[in-house]
């Protein structure tokens, strides 16, 4: 157990469709990432929260969003969801905004039928 | 642009020989590397890392890495490898402590008995 949480693990949905996929940091980490992984792509960065507020931003589409709220925890949302959007998404923290190393959480497989 | 390339993609060995993985940056200045490893349906694992001083660097699990800013490579080893060692090896990069962490494309590993 890396100590970071990511619910739920398995999501299959339409498309069209809206989904929120939700992380919880290791303990005391300020700074929550999240990685799209696909077999084409490879591991896309998406975005960054850093103690509640957006600090980097990646590939991320405009169909998806997310945010860190007061106790940390990060949902990123994906809306209008495409087949093209089914991928293992995964959550990374780290105990500030500096890359010293992410601690991975085991990630959420979307599908999208 | 700034990148990580793996040049292998997959790479078997057997039980107890040695192991190589490469990695190449295009990072003008000296980054910040990574080695992460995910095994099958796992997140990924923080297996060592580099951001300046001595340029052989020891991980977990026995794995080392060298920095070689003449080659811009950064090659992942380890002296005997164990059946247990089968799977996904990435490499990271970022320009800088505040940057982006991006990811290499992987090199799949397999262990031969």
């Amino acid at each position: 157990d890396s100590g970071v949480t990511q619910t739920p693990k398995h999501l299959i949905t339409a498309t069209g469709q809206r989904v929120t996929l939700r992380c919880s940091p290791r303990s005391g980490d300020l700074s929550v990432y999240w990685y799209q992984q696909s077999l084409d792509q490879g591991l896309q960065f998406l975005i960054q929260y850093y103690n509640g507020e957006e600090r980097a931003k990646g590939n991320i589409l405009e169909r998806f969003s997310a945010q860190q709220f007061p106790d940390l925890h990060s949902e990123l949302n994906l809306s209008s969801l495409e087949l093209g959007d089914s991928a293992l998404y995964f959550c990374a923290s780290s105990p500030d905004s500096a890359n010293y190393g992410y601690t991975f959480g085991s990630g959420t497989r979307l599908t999208v039928v | 642009a700034q990148s990580v390339t793996q040049p292998d993609i997959h790479i078997t060995v057997s039980e107890g020989a040695s192991l190589e993985l490469r990695c190449n940056y295009s990072y003008g200045a000296t980054p910040y590397l990574f080695w992460y490893v995910q095994s099958p349906g796992q997140g990924l694992q923080l297996l060592l890392k580099y951001f300046s001083g001595d340029t052989l660097v020891q991980g977990i699990k026995g794995f080392e890495a060298e920095f070689k800013r003449s080659q811009s490579s950064f090659n992942l080893r380890k002296p005997s490898v164990h059946w247990s060692d089968a799977a996904e090896y990435f490499c990271a990069g970022a320009k800088t402590s505040y940057d982006k962490v991006i990811f290499g494309p992987g090199t799949s590993l397999s262990v031969i008995p």
